[in-house]
C-alpha cells in the first residue's frame, strides 16, 4: 500500500513564526504535491514537485515555499505565518506514468494565532 | 481551461436510500483521467476509482457504481443502500496536462440512521 506520512497532525503557531510541514512517501513516486483545503473552496494546489529539487507553483503559492532535497520528502514552508494561513494542509504523491493516481496523507491542521 | 463542478454542496439521506453525487468536468485534453475520493471526518482523502477518457464503461464495486458519459462530460457516483459509514465529503477530480489535478469543491454526504 502507498503510504504518505505527514509529520504533524495538529499544529498551533504564532503569527510571524516560520513553519515547516513535512511529508514523506514510501512508494518511490516522482511527483509530490501540497494542497490547502478550506471550507467551500475544496482543494487548492500550493506547489507541485515532479523531481528532486524541481518545483512548480500551483494556484496559491503566495506566502509559501517548498523544498525537495530527496525523492521521498517534500516540505512546505511558511516563512512568516499569518492568520489567513490557518487551514488544513494535505500532502500527496503520484507516479508519473500509468494513470498516476494521486495518494494523500492524513492532513495537517494548522492554526495560526 | 480545466474545471470540475460538483453542484451539490451537501446532501442528506436516510440510511438505505440510494444517492447519486454529480460531477461535471471540462477539459480540452483528449486524454485525461477522472477520479473520485472519499474524505471521512478523520481528514485523509481515500482513493475510490480512476477512469480514463477512453473507457466509458460503467463500473460497479459493491454498493458503489460510477457512470461516465463523455457526451455530457459527467462522471457521476451512486451509492446504493447508503450506510452511516458512507457519511463523508466526496471529491471528483480531473487529471490533465500530464501531472496536474483539478479537484471539485466536494459534496458533503450525511447519512442518517
Amino acid at each position: 500500500d502507498v503510504k504518505v506520512t505527514q509529520s504533524s497532525r495538529y499544529l498551533v503557531k504564532r503569527t510571524g513564526e516560520k513553519v515547516f510541514l513535512e511529508c514523506v512517501q514510501d512508494m518511490d513516486h516522482e511527483n509530490m504535491f501540497w494542497y490547502r483545503q478550506d471550507p467551500g473552496l475544496g482543494l487548492r494546489l500550493i506547489y507541485f514537485s515532479y523531481d528532486v529539487k524541481m518545483k512548480e507553483k500551483g494556484d496559491i503559492p503566495e506566502g509559501y515555499s517548498v523544498s525537495r532535497e530527496k525523492k521521498e520528502r517534500f516540505s512546505l514552508i511558511l516563512e512568516s505565518a499569518s492568520t489567513n494561513q490557518t487551514s488544513m494542509y494535505l500532502c500527496a504523491s503520484s507516479k508519473t506514468w500509468g494513470g498516476n493516481t494521486i495518494y494523500f496523507g492524513e492532513g495537517s491542521w494548522l492554526t495560526v494565532v | 481551461a480545466q474545471k470540475v463542478t460538483q453542484a451539490q454542496t451537501e446532501i442528506s439521506v436516510v440510511e438505505k436510500e440510494d444517492v447519486t453525487l454529480d460531477c461535471v468536468y471540462e477539459t480540452r485534453d483528449t486524454t485525461y483521467y477522472l477520479f473520485w475520493y472519499k474524505q471521512p471526518p478523520s481528514g485523509e482523502l481515500v482513493f475510490l476509482i480512476r477512469r480514463n477518457s477512453f473507457d466509458e464503461q460503467n463500473e460497479i464495486s459493491g454498493r458503489y457504481s460510477w457512470n461516465f458519459q463523455k457526451s455530457t462530460s459527467s462522471f457521476n457516483f451512486t451509492i446504493t443502500a447508503s450506510q452511516v459509514v458512507d457519511s463523508a465529503v466526496y471529491f471528483c477530480a480531473l487529471r490533465y496536462n500530464f501531472n496536474k489535478f483539478y479537484f471539485g469543491s466536494g459534496t458533503k454526504l450525511n447519512v442518517k440512521p
